[in-house]
């Protein structure tokens, strides 16, 4: 178990709809990541953000977005879905200064299949 | 920003033989590399990293993997594979100087037959 819970795990949905994934860091973790895994497709870094503030972008559509709440969970939402949205999408968390020892945390992912 | 690449989508090995699975890296500042392995529909699970000092670096359930600077590359290897290690094995790197996102390669599926 690395600590990292994400929310849910298995979602369908239709195309056009929005949902949200939830994530809640290791205890004291300050950054939460969200990577995005297509079927057969490596990891893609989507966005991190570091105690409430974004600091890292990655191929995060303008459909998606993302915020990290003062309790330090993350939410990701995805909006006006597309069938190729269908992925498993993880969070993962790791902590800062002298605590990082610079591996990252990963949940165990929230599939979404959009129909 | 910093990239890896990990050239053999699929690596098959018999049960009992050495394995490696390559990976290479790009990044402007000093590398933290790392090995995750995915077993199917599970999150990624960390094996092991290297941040500085001894270029082999060892991890969990038997892996290592070295790091050569001047070929900017970070082998996974085992010196007997298992059937249970088959599963989808990814490098990644963080360019620690710059960022802290880390950037991860397309992966390598490991099948090792009995």
């Amino acid at each position: 178990d690395s600590g990292v819970t994400q929310t849910p795990k298995h979602l369908i949905t239709a195309t056009g709809q929005r949902v949200t994934l939830r994530c809640s860091p290791r205890s004291g973790d300050l950054s939460v990541y969200w990577y995005q895994q297509s079927l057969d497709q490596g990891l893609q870094f989507l966005i991190q953000y570091y105690n409430g503030e974004e600091r890292a972008k990655g191929n995060i559509l303008e459909r998606f977005s993302a915020q990290q709440f003062p309790d330090l969970h993350s939410e990701l939402n995805l909006s006006s879905l597309e069938l190729g949205d269908s992925a498993l999408y993880f969070c993962a968390s790791s902590a800062q200064g002298q605590g990082n020892t610079g591996e990252l945390f990963f949940g165990e992912g929230s599939r979404l299949t959009v129909l | 920003a910093q990239s890896v690449a990990q050239p053999e989508d699929q690596v098959n090995v018999a049960e009992g033989n050495p394995l490696t699975v390559k990976c290479t890296y790009s990044v402007s500042g000093n590398p933290y590399l790392f090995w995750y392995v995915q077993y199917p529909n599970r999150g990624l699970q960390f094996l092991l990293k290297y941040i500085t000092g001894d270029n082999l670096v060892k991890g969990s359930y038997g892996f290592e993997a070295e790091f050569n600077k001047s070929q900017t590359s970070f082998h996974l290897k085992k010196p007997s594979a298992l059937v249970s290690d088959s599963a989808l094995y990814f490098c990644a790197v963080r360019d620690m100087d710059n960022n802290n996102d880390m950037r991860f390669g397309a992966g390598t599926r490991l099948t090792v037959k009995p």
